[in-house]
């Protein structure tokens, strides 16, 4: 089953306004991630967390973490269509490179 | 330039053949990755390999066997294709937490 489940799979907004994906997961970690995914290409990471850290920023970039709760957030603000893609979270067990877990996606289109 | 590179970007084959998927990375990273991502876009992890240890995603048959003849590759050999391995297959190579994924390859068995 997979580790991170995404929360909405699918999300569509308008350019400019601020878009919220939500992810929860099931076991402890070290760390958790956000990639990007343009249709058809490869996965672009975006931004780690570390279980230690519980707010993080990069450029329009916001992510949260809970432990407590087992869940992440990422904010991205101000979005532009060319933010449209599928954002997926991975988690990982340790920082060593082991292998992540990732979620099922969340597809956000930005419409101009 | 090309970080992680892997071909063929499309390889379509019959059932009960036998394929490879190259990899390659000019990352210098020690860790390689090969992951299968379903038509629902789940992506799931199937090896992890670097110079010294190789681990396997229990889930994954023993048809899938990972091949690295130097630390810049990892290519992925699929014995007796059946149609659910239909999928997209990425490689990526990572340091320390971050992983790097190549384009992917698209197959699809008939």
């Amino acid at each position: 089953s997979q580790q991170g489940e995404e929360d909405p799979q699918a999300l569509s907004i308008q350019e400019g306004e601020n878009a919220t994906m939500n992810c929860s997961y099931k076991t402890s970690i070290n760390n958790l991630q956000w990639y990007r995914q343009n249709s058809g290409r490869g996965l672009v990471h975006l931004i780690l967390i570390r279980s230690n850290e519980r707010e993080k920023h990069s450029g329009r970039l916001r992510v949260t973490l809970d432990t407590s709760k087992k869940s992440s957030s990422l904010l991205i603000t101000a979005s532009r269509a060319a933010d449209t893609a599928s954002y997926f979270c991975a988690t990982g067990k340790d920082n060593a490179g082991n292998m992540l877990t990732f979620g099922g996606g969340t597809r956000l289109m930005v419409k101009p | 330039d090309t970080a992680v590179s892997q071909t063929p970007k499309y390889l379509v084959t019959q059932m009960g053949n036998d394929k490879s998927i190259k990899c390659e990375q000019n990352l210098g990273h020690d860790t390689m990755y090969w992951y299968k991502q379903d038509s629902k876009k789940f992506l799931k992890i199937m090896f992890s390999y670097n110079n010294k240890e190789l681990i396997i995603n229990e889930t994954v048959p023993n048809r899938f066997s990972p091949k690295s003849p130097d630390k810049a590759h990892l290519n992925l050999h699929i014995n007796s294709l059946e149609l659910g391995d239909s999928a997209v297959y990425f490689c990526a190579s990572g340091v320390a937490e971050t992983q790097y994924f190549g384009p992917g390859t698209r197959l699809l068995v008939l």
